[in-house]
Order: C-alpha cells, then sequence, then structure tokens
C-alpha cells in the first residue's frame, strides 16, 4: 500500500522558515518524480514543484510564486521528500502535499497524482 | 505559463442529472489534462487522466472528454457521493497548473 506522510507543519513568523518531509512507502520512491501541492483555507490546489527521480535527471521544477524562496529536494537513501520553505508569508498559510504518480515511465506519459498524503498545515502568522 | 480557466465555479443539479463542467487551457495541452476530486475535508483524488482514462476504481458515470485546448468532465447521473469540489490539471509540462474548481453540490 502506498504511503505518504507528511510533517513538519506548524506556526511559523513572517520572514521565518520551515522544511516540511514527505515519508514515502509501498513503491519505488527513487524511480518516481514527487511533487508538492498546497491548498490554502477554502481556495483552490496550487502546484508548488517537483523533482524528478535521480534516474531522470533529478531536475526540479517550480511554480512561477515560489520565485527562489521554495526548494525541493529528496533523499532516496530514506524515501523522503523536502520542501524547504524560506522567507515566509502571511499568505503561503496553507496545507502542504505531497504527491506522485508513483512511478514508471514519465516522457510521453506525464506526470498527474495517483497518490496524496493528507497533508501538514503550515500557518505563518506574527 | 498556460493558465486553466474551468466553469462554472460552482453548480447545484438534482440527483439523476447530467453534469458537465468544462476546462480550458490558454494554449494546446495535447491529451494531458487530469481531473481531481475533493469531497469535503478530503484529500484530492484522481478521476481521470489522459483527457479521458478512468483511474481504476472511479464509477463508470464519470467520462472526460476534449483535446488541445478544450476539455470535458461530465457526470452522467448525479449521485449524493458525488458532491465534491472538482479540478483540472494540465501536465504536458511544469508548470503543471489545476484550474480554479467547480463545487458540484446537490439541490
Amino acid at each position: 500500500e502506498v504511503q505518504l506522510v507528511e510533517s513538519g507543519g506548524g506556526l511559523v513568523k513572517p520572514g521565518g522558515s520551515l522544511r516540511l518531509s514527505c515519508a514515502a512507502s509501498g513503491f519505488t520512491f527513487n524511480n518516481a518524480w514527487m511533487n508538492w501541492v498546497r491548498q490554502a483555507a477554502g481556495k483552490g490546489l496550487e502546484w508548488i514543484g517537483r523533482i524528478r527521480s535521480k534516474i531522470d535527471g533529478g531536475a526540479t521544477d517550480y511554480a512561477e510564486f515560489v520565485k527562489g524562496r521554495f526548494t525541493i529536494s529528496r533523499d532516496d537513501s530514506i524515501n523522503t521528500l523536502f520542501l524547504q520553505l524560506n522567507i515566509l508569508e502571511t499568505d503561503d498559510t496553507a496545507v502542504y502535499y505531497c504527491t506522485t504518480r508513483g512511478g514508471g515511465t514519465y516522457y510521453g506519459i506525464g506526470d498527474y497524482f495517483d497518490y496524496w498524503g493528507q497533508g501538514t498545515l503550515v500557518t505563518v502568522s506574527s | 505559463d498556460i493558465q486553466m480557466t474551468q466553469s462554472p465555479s460552482s453548480l447545484s443539479a438534482s440527483v439523476g442529472d447530467r453534469v458537465t463542467i468544462t476546462c480550458r487551457a490558454g494554449q494546446g495541452i495535447s491529451k494531458f489534462l487530469a481531473w481531481y476530486q475533493q469531497k469535503p475535508g478530503k484529500v484530492p483524488n484522481l478521476l481521470i487522466y489522459a483527457t479521458s482514462t478512468l483511474q481504476s476504481g472511479v464509477p463508470s458515470r464519470f467520462s472526460g472528454s476534449g483535446s488541445g485546448t478544450d476539455f470535458t468532465l461530465t457526470i452522467s447521473s448525479l449521485q449524493p457521493e458525488d458532491v465534491a469540489t472538482y479540478y483540472c490539471q494540465k501536465y504536458n509540462s511544469a508548470p503543471l497548473t489545476f484550474g480554479g474548481g467547480t463545487k458540484v453540490e446537490i439541490k
């Protein structure tokens, strides 16, 4: 069974930093492209960015609003995805989800999201 | 970046009604369009990928169609358990943008 378990959320002041983790199991993590998506209360889904598998180059892609403030990384030795959040703003308050298609061929098939974690809440407030 | 525009933003229909939600991409995205269902208080769930391929376990009353820039999610006979917000998403290339969502309620 695929499991994605996010952690690391909490209350942080504007301008502060936070590091989120997503522990993955039930699939071959090192083959999977991993994504972060967020959702503010009562709002829609917002894609943050992704990291490709190392075998596919390991590159990252980000949404424009990230503007260099967020960094996605992965540690395949412990099947964990990370999201470093810096220079946080009140508008970054949201539930942050990690999500993935879980592996397979990505080129020509694409990167939609079969599996989602339960999310971790980040609250940015003074 | 390619914008994804969903309409309507909300709708109310009766049980058994046929419901149609549209999603328009700012540029052509070929077939790389997915639909997600998010029930209140729950995590999003993949319904359809590659425009029209039903994810395993999704009821056959859900269907998707379209290509290029215009896409449609159809619920052939609305059921009470279909109350949710539905999102389209492009995934041909980054950024993997979501539409704004369509909230479906029972009349």
